[in-house]
């Protein structure tokens, strides 16, 4: 079973920050939070990970609070080609391992 | 750098048929996973494969299914007797060698069979 609990869906104005949470109360001291997405039905595509500290790269934010029982996803200019379901995923340190992706939030980007 | 193949993207069989899953991880990846994906649900993790070891197949099906990573060549995922409820999408990912390190995994865009 999924580690994690996300909201089933969301909206987001184009142009404007999309903020996904996700609860991860069990997560272990050596488990990391990786967030992948799913466009359509394409294979899911890598976005972000992180351990304690907030991450960012060029596709998105990840801020994971101080007790790290929840994070949240930040996509900082939305575009329609950021609707997609978002996974939240809780893994160990050989992260690629075994990926338990849950139901995931179905975000939709609106014009 | 050619992200991860697999083919056949479509595959249609008949109740009873074998099924052949191909994937071609990315260069220098020597870490092979499989998932499914039935229609309307979420990812399962099949199965994991190194090059010619099989690591964790806890997600695979007691029967009909096996996969293989060998020395030379793609990774093969294999259904025999295909019956309608393998109808799915499967998809590959392959990472780096992880050590201690921890990974992404790189996906592939999928082979979606369906039984007929």
């Amino acid at each position: 079973d999924a580690k994690t609990t996300q909201p089933t869906s969301m909206d987001c104005a184009e142009g404007r920050a999309a903020n996904l949470p996700c609860n991860h109360s069990t997560i272990s001291g050596n488990e990391y939070v990786y967030w992948y997405r799913q466009i359509h039905s394409q294979g899911p595509q890598y976005i972000i990970h992180g351990l304690k500290n907030n991450e960012t790269n060029e596709m998105a934010s990840l801020i994971i609070t101080e007790d790290r029982k929840s994070s949240t996803l930040i996509l900082p200019h939305a575009t329609l080609r950021d609707t997609a379901v978002y996974y939240c995923i809780v893994s160990g340190i050989q992260g690629a391992q075994k990926l338990v992706f849950g139901q995931g939030t179905r975000l939709t980007i609106n014009p | 750098n050619a992200g991860v193949m697999q083919n056949p993207r479509h595959l249609v069989r008949r109740r009873g048929q074998e099924a052949r899953l191909r994937c071609s991880p990315m260069k220098g990846h020597s870490h092979v996973y499989w998932y499914r994906q039935l229609p309307e649900e979420g990812l399962k993790f099949m199965v994991y494969l190194q090059k010619e070891n099989i690591i964790d197949e806890s997600g695979m099906p007691k029967e009909r299914f096996s996969a293989e990573f060998p020395k030379e060549g793609p990774s093969i995922l294999r259904i025999q007797q295909v019956v309608r409820g393998d109808s799915a999408a499967y998809f590959c990912a392959s990472s780096p060698r992880t050590g201690r390190m921890n990974t992404e995994a790189f996906f592939g865009q999928g082979t979606r069979l369906t039984v007929v």
